[in-house]
């Protein structure tokens, strides 16, 4: 079956860096995006980007440009996300979410990761 | 960026039928069968209920059905039952960045 596992709960302060990791089993990790979503406390969902597991090309949402950075280790099936220069208004539940579609993540994501809180606080 | 709209609550006795709207723009919703939908339950990670507007991932129940007419997607509900009360989001793929935009969401509560 597949799954999504992602590292624990983060705590960091103001300016500092994090990297989130996702471990993906029960299917060809190499053959679907990776995708990034975040909800901040009683928010809705945000997304922040995409990754190509096969070749490791991005596109990151301009709001995150420049501070964020996805990527991945094919051999252990593993995909990362790291956001710095962090703020408070980046507290959030982070989740790494696998596309449905083999060529479209614009269709919807059909797994999701079980959700990594990060806190951003002095 | 401005997410898609969504009502921020909707109710209903268990057994009826519900609706939740999601209404984006002609560079979203209106132009796209890119829109999908999430349930959430407290805690819990988002389940993808809906994709391509009207298709249902195997496994989710028949009792859901997507649709879309014009700048606007629905997600219907029937049969409500007391294990439906979760938020709800819509997706929609853009043409602009952020190339997916989510909804704000809706509370949907069975009474």
């Amino acid at each position: 079956q597949v799954q999504l596992v992602q590292s624990g709960t983060e705590v960091k302060k103001p300016g500092a860096s994090v990297r989130v990791s996702c471990k993906a089993s029960g299917y060809t990790f190499t053959n679907y995006d990776i995708n990034w979503v975040r909800q901040a406390t009683g928010q809705g969902l945000e997304w922040m980007g995409w990754m190509s597991p096969k070749n490791g090309n991005t596109g990151y949402a301009q709001k995150f440009q420049g501070r964020v950075t996805m990527a991945r280790s094919t051999s252990e099936s593993t995909a990362y996300m790291e956001l710095s220069s962090l703020r408070s208004e980046d507290t959030a539940v982070y989740y790494c979410v696998k596309a449905l579609d083999p060529s479209l993540s614009r269709r919807g994501f059909d797994f999701w990761g079980q959700g990594t809180p990060v806190t951003v606080s002095s | 960026q401005s997410a898609l709209t969504q009502p921020a609550s909707v109710s209903g006795s268990p057994g009826q039928s519900i609706t939740i709207s999601c209404t984006g723009t002609s560079s979203d919703v209106g132009g796209y069968n890119y829109v999908s939908w999430y349930q959430q339950h407290p805690g819990k990670a988002p389940k993808l209920i809906i994709y391509d507007v009207s298709k249902r991932p195997s496994g989710v129940s028949d009792r859901f059905s997507g649709s879309k007419s014009g700048n606007t997607a629905s997600l219907t509900i029937s049969g409500l039952q007391a294990e439906d009360e979760a938020d709800y989001y819509c997706c929609s793929y853009r043409n602009s960045d952020p190339s997916i935009l989510f909804g704000g969401g809706t509370k949907l509560t069975a009474l």
